[in-house]
């Protein structure tokens, strides 16, 4: 148990829906990571938050969004859903200081039908 | 394009025997390399990870070599375990401070023979 949770488990919805994923980072940990996992592409990186912050942007599509709140959890929000959208979703947090290594959380399988 | 490559899709080892799995990168601004594995149904676990300044780290049965000039690094598990079958992720960070998020190659499936 890497100690980030990530809700909920697995989520069905139709083209065009809007969804929103949790993510809880590690107790002390400020910076939270979202990656997406489909079937060919790999883990590729989204977004990173650092306390609160946007601080990073990887191949994050337009119709998705994230926010870190003052609890230091985060969502990422995905809307106009395609298809193709369908994949693992993985929150990640690293500690202040350490933040190379990431520890991931169970994921997200979002199936879009 | 893709900047980290794991060439072996899948790696059959006999139980008790070294497993080698390889990674190859590109961008020659990565200064941290991480190995995570993967079971089915789970987020990646952080196996080891290392430092551009270094050329090996171990822990355990588990040993990264760092190869900078060749742009390659290796995971060595030794001895094997039925345990260790799963899927290993190479993955590397340019930043020194995680903030583009790490990079991965597209895993390679260690299969442990008993």
């Amino acid at each position: 148990d890497s100690g980030v949770t990530q809700t909920p488990k697995h989520l069905i919805t139709a083209t065009g829906q809007r969804v929103t994923l949790r993510c809880s980072p590690r107790s002390g940990d400020l910076s939270v990571y979202w990656y997406q996992q489909s079937l060919d592409q790999g883990l590729q990186f989204l977004i990173q938050y650092y306390n609160g912050e946007e601080r990073a942007k990887g191949n994050i599509l337009e119709r998705f969004s994230a926010q870190q709140f003052p609890d230091l959890h985060s969502e990422l929000n995905l809307s106009s859903l395609e298809l193709g959208d369908s994949a693992l979703y993985f929150c990640a947090s690293s500690a202040p200081g350490s933040v190379d290594t990431q520890y991931f959380g169970p994921g997200t399988r979002l199936t879009v039908l | 394009d893709q900047q980290v490559k794991q060439n072996s899709p899948s790696l059959s080892v006999q139980e008790g025997r070294i497993s080698i799995l390889n990674c190859d990168y590109t961008n020659s601004m990565f200064d941290y390399f991480l190995w995570y594995k993967k079971y089915p149904a789970e987020g990646p676990t952080f196996l080891i990870s290392i430092s551009s300044i270094k050329d090996k780290n171990e822990d355990g049965r588990f040993t990264v070599f760092l190869n900078k000039s060749a742009k390659h690094l290796s995971l060595h598990i030794v001895p094997s375990q039925p345990g260790d079958s799963a899927v290993y992720f190479c993955a590397a960070s340019d930043s020194g401070g995680g903030a583009d998020g790490l990079t991965f190659g597209k895993g390679t499936h260690l299969i442990i023979q008993p």
